[in-house]
C-alpha cells in the first residue's frame, strides 16, 4: 500500500520562508506531486517531482529523495494568499499492478502580517 | 479551454434516493478518478478509470459505482445515499498513466444527504 505523512498545520510570517514536508512510503514510485488547495476549492497543480533534486518554479520550490522517501515544498516570500492546505501526493503502484495517485491528509498554512 | 466538469456542484437529497454525479473531460485523457474529501481525511480515491470500460476500486468504492463508456466521460452514482456519503466530491483526470505530470480535477460537488 501507500503511505504518506505530513504535518497537519503550520503557522509562517509573511514575507517569510516556510518548508512543508512530506515522507511517503509506496511500491514502484512513479513520480510526487504537490497541490494548493484553498477552502472548499479544488486542488491546483504546483510541483512534480520524479528524479531526485531540487525543482524551481518561481516562489515555490520542491524537492525529492526517493532513497528517503522524502519531499518538501518551499515557499519563498510568503503573502497572504498563500493560506491554504497543501497537499502531497504519490504515484505508485496498487495491489492489482495498476498506477495510483494517493494524497496525504494535506498541510493548512496560515500566513500571518 | 481544458477542464473538468462536474455537476452537480451543490445538491442535498434524501437518504435512499439514487443520484447520479456527472463528470466531463475534454482533454482526451484516459484517466479518470472519483475522490471524496472529508475534514481530517484528505482527498480520498472511490473508484478510478484506466480507460473506456475498464474501472477498478480505489479506496473507499462501498456504496459507489461508476462506468465509463465513453472516454470523455465517468459518471459517479450513489444508488441509494446515506448520510454518511455526505462530502466534497472531486472528479479527476490525467493522461495515462506514467506519462504525464499533471492531475486535472473538476471544482468540485458538495453533497448532503439527509
Amino acid at each position: 500500500g501507500q503511505n504518506i505523512d505530513q504535518p497537519t498545520e503550520m503557522t509562517a510570517t509573511e514575507g517569510a520562508i516556510v518548508q512543508i514536508n512530506c515522507t511517503y512510503q509506496t511500491s514502484g514510485f512513479n513520480g510526487l506531486f504537490w497541490y494548493q488547495q484553498h477552502a472548499g476549492e479544488a486542488p491546483t497543480f504546483l510541483s512534480y517531482n520524479v528524479l531526485d533534486g531540487l525543482e524551481e518554479k518561481g516562489r515555490f520550490s520542491s524537492f525529492l529523495s526517493r532513497s528517503k522517501g522524502y519531499s518538501y515544498l518551499l515557499l519563498k516570500e510568503l503573502q497572504m494568499k498563500d493560506s491554504a492546505s497543501y497537499l502531497c501526493a504519490v504515484r505508485g503502484m496498487n495491489s492489482g499492478g495498476y498506477q495510483k495517485v494517493t494524497f496525504g491528509t494535506g498541510t493548512k498554512l496560515q500566513v500571518i502580517p | 479551454e481544458a477542464q473538468v466538469t462536474q455537476n452537480p456542484r451543490y445538491l442535498i437529497t434524501v437518504t435512499g434516493k439514487k443520484l447520479t454525479v456527472t463528470c466531463s473531460q475534454n482533454m482526451n485523457h484516459e484517466y479518470m478518478s472519483w475522490y471524496r474529501q472529508d475534514p481530517g481525511l484528505g482527498l480520498r480515491q472511490i473508484y478510478y478509470s484506466m480507460n473506456v470500460e475498464v474501472t477498478d476500486k480505489g479506496d473507499v468504492p462501498e456504496g459507489y459505482k461508476v462506468s465509463r463508456k465513453e472516454k470523455r466521460n465517468f459518471p459517479l452514482i450513489l444508488e441509494s445515499p446515506s448520510p454518511n456519503q455526505t462530502s466534497l466530491y472531486f472528479c479527476a483526470s490525467s493522461p495515462k498513466t506514467g506519462f504525464g505530470n499533471t492531475i486535472y480535477f473538476g471544482e468540485g460537488s458538495w453533497l448532503t444527504v439527509v
